[in-house]
C-alpha cells in the first residue's frame, strides 16, 4: 500500500517571503500524487494535483509542485506567501488505475504566517 | 450547488449514546467517501461507496461504526454505542466517476462525546 510522508508538521515563514512545503512518497511503478489545503474550521480543498506529463504542477492561489520520481518527492512551493496562506496541508496519493477513488494523506503541514 | 452538505456541524454526546452524522453528496457524484480526523491519527479513510454500495471499509474502527447510504444523495454514519475516543471531526466527501477528478470535502461535523 502506498504511504505519504510529510516530515514538517508546522512551517512559519514570513509573509511575502518563499516557502516549501516537503512531500515523499513511498515507491510505486507509477503514483497519483495531490495537495489539498484546509483552512480553519473547513474541510479540505484541492490545490493541485499531478497525474502524468509535465512535472512541474501549478494549482490554485499561485502553488505549485514539482513531481521527482528519483526522490519519491512532490514539494509544494510558493514564491510569495500571504497571510490568507495560513492553513494545514495535505499532500495525498492513490494508486493509478484507481485514480483518485481512495487517497492515502499524510499527516498534514501546519503553515503560519507571520505578519 | 451547494456544494457536500453536512449535518449537524457540531454534536456533544455523553458516553454511550447512539450517534448519527448526516451527509449529502455533490448531485451526479456517485463516490462518497467518510473521513475521521483527529490530532493524534490525523485523516483517515472510515469507508466508501460507489453507486450506493461500500466498497471498501477496512477504516472503520470497529463494530460499533456503520455507514449506510440508501440512496445516491444521503448517507448516514453511526456510531452506537459511542465512547469518548470516538471524538473527532468527521469529514464526507463526493467524487464524479473514478477517475481523475477531485474529491469534494464538506464542512465536518465536530463530534465530542463526554
Amino acid at each position: 500500500a502506498q504511504s505519504v510522508t510529510q516530515l514538517d508538521s508546522q512551517v512559519p515563514v514570513f509573509e511575502e517571503a518563499p516557502v516549501e512545503l516537503r512531500c515523499n512518497y513511498s515507491s510505486s511503478v507509477s503514483v497519483y500524487l495531490f495537495w489539498y489545503v484546509q483552512y480553519p474550521n473547513q474541510g479540505l480543498q484541492l490545490l493541485l494535483k499531478y497525474l502524468s506529463g509535465s512535472t512541474l504542477v501549478k494549482g490554485i492561489n499561485g502553488f505549485e509542485a514539482e513531481f521527482n520520481k528519483s526522490q519519491t518527492s512532490f514539494h509544494l512551493r510558493k514564491p510569495s506567501v500571504h497571510i490568507s496562506d495560513t492553513a494545514e496541508y495535505f499532500c495525498a496519493v492513490s494508486d493509478p488505475p484507481r485514480g483518485n477513488e481512495k487517497l492515502t494523506f499524510g499527516t498534514g503541514t501546519r503553515l503560519t504566517i507571520i505578519p | 450547488d451547494a456544494g457536500v452538505i453536512q449535518s449537524p456541524r457540531h454534536e456533544v454526546t455523553e458516553m454511550g449514546q447512539e450517534v448519527t452524522l448526516r451527509c449529502k453528496p455533490i448531485s451526479g457524484h456517485d463516490y462518497l467517501f467518510w473521513y475521521r480526523q483527529t490530532m493524534m491519527r490525523g485523516l483517515e479513510l472510515l469507508i466508501y461507496f460507489n453507486n450506493n454500495v461500500p466498497i471498501d471499509d477496512s477504516g472503520m474502527p470497529e463494530d460499533r461504526f456503520s455507514a449506510k447510504m440508501p440512496n445516491a444523495s444521503f448517507s448516514t454514519l453511526k456510531i452506537q454505542p459511542s465512547e469518548p475516543r470516538d471524538s473527532a471531526v468527521y469529514f464526507c466527501a463526493s467524487s464524479f466517476p473514478a477517475g481523475l477528478d477531485e474529491q469534494f470535502f464538506g464542512p465536518g461535523t465536530r463530534l465530542t462525546v463526554l
